[in-house]
C-alpha cells in the first residue's frame, strides 16, 4: 500500500522567506507525484506534478519540487513566499499502475505580511 | 470546460435526515472520485468509479453512505440517515489519465 508523510503540519513564514515543505512516500515501484494547493475556502488545485524525466519540476506561481528517488522524497520549494501563498499544501502519490491518489495530511502555510 | 461542478455548495441539515450531494465531472473524463475532508482525518477517498462502474468503495465509512453514477455526466453521494459526525467538506474529482481535477466541494453541517 502507498503512504505519504508530510513532515510539518503548520509552517509560519514572513514574506520573502524561502520555503521548503517535506514529503516522503512509501512505495517500491514507479510512482507519479503531485503537489496540490488549497487556498482558504477553495478546492484543491494542482500546483505541479512529476511523472518522469527531469527530477526537478517547476509548477505555477514560482513553486518547484525535486524528486529524489533514493530518498523517496518530493519536497516542495519556493525561494521567496508571498502573503498570497497562504494555503494548505498536499503532497500526493499515485503508483503508476493504479488510478487512485494517496494524499498526505497536508501542511498549512501561513505567510505574514 | 466549466470544471467539476458540485452542488449544493453548502448543506445544513438535522440529524437523521437524508442528504444527497451531486457531482458533474469534466466531460470526457472516465474516472470519478468522492473524497471527504475533515480537520481530524484530512482528505479521505470514499469511493471511485471508472466508466460509471464503482471500482473501490472500501473508504465508505458505513452503510449509511451510498454512491451512484447512473451516467458519465452525473454522480451522487447519499447519506441516510445523516449524523453530526458526517459534518465535513465533500469533494468530487474527475480524471482522464493521472491528473485529478477537483470540484469546489460541498460543506455539510449536520446538527
Amino acid at each position: 500500500a502507498q503512504s505519504v508523510s508530510q513532515h510539518n503540519h503548520h509552517v509560519i513564514l514572513s514574506e520573502a522567506a524561502s520555503l521548503e515543505l517535506g514529503c516522503n512516500y512509501s512505495y517500491g515501484g514507479t510512482v507519479n507525484l503531485f503537489w496540490y494547493v488549497q487556498y482558504p475556502g477553495q478546492h484543491l488545485q494542482l500546483l505541479l506534478k512529476y511523472f518522469s524525466g527531469d527530477p526537478l519540476v517547476k509548477g505555477i506561481k514560482g513553486f518547484e519540487a525535486e524528486f529524489i528517488k533514493s530518498k523517496f522524497s518530493f519536497n516542495l520549494r519556493k525561494p521567496s513566499v508571498q502573503w498570497s501563498d497562504t494555503a494548505e499544501y498536499f503532497c500526493a502519490v499515485n503508483a503508476a499502475r493504479y488510478s487512485t491518489l494517496t494524499f498526505g495530511k497536508g501542511t498549512m502555510l501561513l505567510v505574514s505580511p | 470546460d466549466a470544471g467539476v461542478i458540485q452542488s449544493p455548495r453548502h448543506e445544513v441539515t438535522e440529524m437523521g435526515q437524508e442528504v444527497t450531494l451531486r457531482c458533474k465531472p469534466i466531460s470526457g473524463h472516465d474516472y470519478l472520485f468522492w473524497y471527504r475532508q475533515t480537520m481530524m482525518r484530512g482528505l479521505e477517498l470514499l469511493i471511485y468509479f471508472n466508466n460509471n462502474v464503482p471500482i473501490d468503495d472500501s473508504g465508505m465509512p458505513e452503510d449509511r453512505f451510498s454512491a451512484k453514477m447512473p451516467n458519465a455526466s452525473f454522480s451522487t453521494l447519499k447519506i441516510q440517515p445523516s449524523e453530526p459526525r458526517d459534518s465535513a467538506v465533500y469533494f468530487c474529482a474527475s480524471s482522464l489519465g493521472n491528473i485529478q481535477y477537483f470540484g469546489a466541494g460541498t460543506r455539510l453541517s449536520v446538527l
